[in-house]
C-alpha cells in the first residue's frame, strides 16, 4: 500500500532563518506531488505541484521554493522565513494521468515563525 | 474552474444522519465531485467521489442530481468522532494538465452527545 511521510511534525523557527520540509511517498511510482499551506481557520492553498523529477510548478508567488530531487521526494524550502510563512504545511500525492485521482495527504508540519 | 459553495458549519447529535450539500453551478462535463474530511492538525482524508447519480461506500453516500449542479454528502448515524471539517471539491487532481483543485473553507460539522 502507498504511504506518505512528512517531517518534522512541528517546527518553530525565527524570522530570517532557512526552512526545509521533506515529504516522501512509498508504494507508488511517478506520483504527482503537491505542497499546500493552511492558515489558521482557512482552507488549503496550493503552493507547488510536480508531475516528475525536477518539474515544479508554482501557484503563488512567495518566499518559498520547492524541489523534487527524486521520484518520490518533495522538498519545500525557504532561504529566509517571514512571519507570514507560519501555517500548516501539507504534502500530498495523486496517481498520475488520472484527472479524477483523489489527493492523499500527509499529516502535515505545523510551522511557527517567531 | 468550478467554484463550490457549502455551509460554513452544521451541528448534529450522535446517531443522526447528516447531509451536507455543496453547490457547484459551473461544473464542467469532465469534472468529478470529491469529498474530504479533515480533523484538527491532520491532513484531509479522501471520503468519497462521484460523477453522477449515487455512490456509496463504507463511510458515506454521495447523491448527485441529474444536472450535477449540486451534490449531497450523507453520513449515516454520526458519532462524536465524525466531528471534523468536510470539503467538497470539483475538478481534476490539480496536476498541470488537468486543472487545479480549490479547497474552500469547508463545512465544520460538530456532533454533540
Amino acid at each position: 500500500s502507498q504511504t506518505i511521510h512528512q517531517w518534522p511534525a512541528t517546527l518553530v523557527q525565527p524570522v530570517g532563518s532557512p526552512l526545509s520540509l521533506e515529504c516522501t511517498v512509498e508504494g507508488t511510482s511517478n506520483p504527482n506531488l503537491y505542497w499546500y499551506r493552511q492558515a489558521a481557520g482557512r482552507g488549503l492553498q496550493l503552493l507547488f505541484y510536480s508531475v516528475g523529477i525536477g518539474q515544479i510548478s508554482s501557484e503563488v508567488p512567495q518566499n518559498l521554493s520547492a524541489s523534487r530531487p527524486q521520484d518520490r521526494q518533495f522538498i519545500l524550502s525557504s532561504k529566509k522565513l517571514l512571519l507570514s510563512d507560519s501555517g500548516f504545511y501539507l504534502c500530498a500525492w495523486s496517481v498520475p494521468d488520472r484527472e479524477n485521482s483523489p489527493l492523499h495527504f500527509g499529516n502535515g508540519t505545523r510551522l511557527t515563525v517567531t | 474552474l468550478a467554484k463550490t459553495t457549502q455551509p460554513v458549519s452544521m451541528d448534529s447529535y450522535e446517531g443522526q444522519e447528516v447531509n451536507i450539500t455543496c453547490s457547484h453551478n459551473n461544473i464542467a462535463t469532465n469534472d468529478y465531485i470529491t469529498w474530504y474530511q479533515q480533523f484538527p492538525s491532520q491532513g484531509p482524508r479522501f471520503i468519497i467521489q462521484g460523477y453522477k447519480t449515487k455512490v456509496t461506500n463504507e463511510v458515506a453516500s454521495l447523491f448527485i442530481p441529474a444536472d450535477r449542479k449540486s451534490s449531497t454528502l450523507s453520513l449515516p448515524r454520526v458519532s462524536l468522532s465524525d466531528t471534523a471539517v468536510y470539503y467538497c471539491l470539483v475538478g481534476g487532481d490539480g496536476s498541470g494538465n488537468t486543472g487545479k483543485l480549490i479547497f474552500g473553507q469547508g463545512t465544520t460539522l460538530q456532533v454533540k452527545p
